[in-house]
């Protein structure tokens, strides 16, 4: 079965401190793994993919098979950082489905 | 360019009532999905369409979702008999390809409340 699980609906931290937003995966096969983000009165749009391995607006995120998981991680958060966060999965062949996860609402404090 | 659109943006519907919900993809793109996302949920898939033929509807809820997209651009999600768990925002993606890493656009989602 397909399934994206995102543990944490809330994340509360400070300017400046690191940011970790866990997703973990079950999927037979390999899938490809994205993280979209939903600024406040914005749609839903892509902020990075594990194929292209780049870092957009300092957020990272590196697949680990192993541990079936896709966590994005940002060294220093700023405030405009404050949004909802979901980690999404597809197949590797064709246009996919997105399977989403239930999304993560990051706060980033003063 | 502009990207996805969708209207209506708000829709309450009075149980029973039958809805439409018009999605128009970025010009060009030939993959168009839609999803339903409850609240407090992530969005979950309905239906794929490749160019004008509907390739997979398996996240249809059930026979009352219906979802066309003639002529290979705009695409219409139709809701029959509408009951109080259909509300739900519902979101049009579009992407450029068929196969291949790809990006989906989303629209800004239309809003439906069941009364």
């Amino acid at each position: 079965a397909q399934r994206v699980t995102q543990p944490e609906k809330l994340l509360s931290v400070f300017k400046g401190a690191p940011v970790e937003l866990k997703c973990n995966y079950s999927y037979s096969g390999s899938p490809e793994l994205f993280w979209y983000v939903q600024y406040s009165r914005q749609r839903l749009q892509l902020l990075l993919r594990h194929i292209s391995r780049e870092s957009i607006k300092g957020f990272t995120a590196d697949l680990n098979k192993g541990e079936t998981s896709f966590h994005l991680k940002k060294p220093f958060a700023q405030e405009e950082d404050s949004a909802m966060y979901y980690c999404a999965l597809s197949g590797l062949r064709g246009a996919q489905k997105l399977v989403f996860g239930q999304g993560t609402r990051l706060t980033i404090n003063p | 360019g502009a990207g996805v659109s969708q209207s209506p943006r708000y829709k309450v519907a009075k149980r029973g009532q039958d809805v439409a919900l018009r999605c128009d993809p970025i010009s060009g793109h030939v993959s168009l999905f839609w999803y339903q996302q409850a609240l407090g949920q992530g969005p979950e898939f309905l239906t794929y369409f490749q160019n004008e033929a509907q390739l997979d509807k398996s996240g249809l809820p059930s026979d009352r979702f219906f979802a066309e997209r003639p002529e290979g651009s705009v695409s219409t999600l139709k809701i029959q008999r509408t009951q109080q768990e259909d509300s739900a925002v519902y979101l049009c993606a579009s992407s450029l390809r068929t196969s291949g890493s790809y990006e989906q656009y989303f629209g800004p989602g239309t809003r439906l409340t069941v009364t």
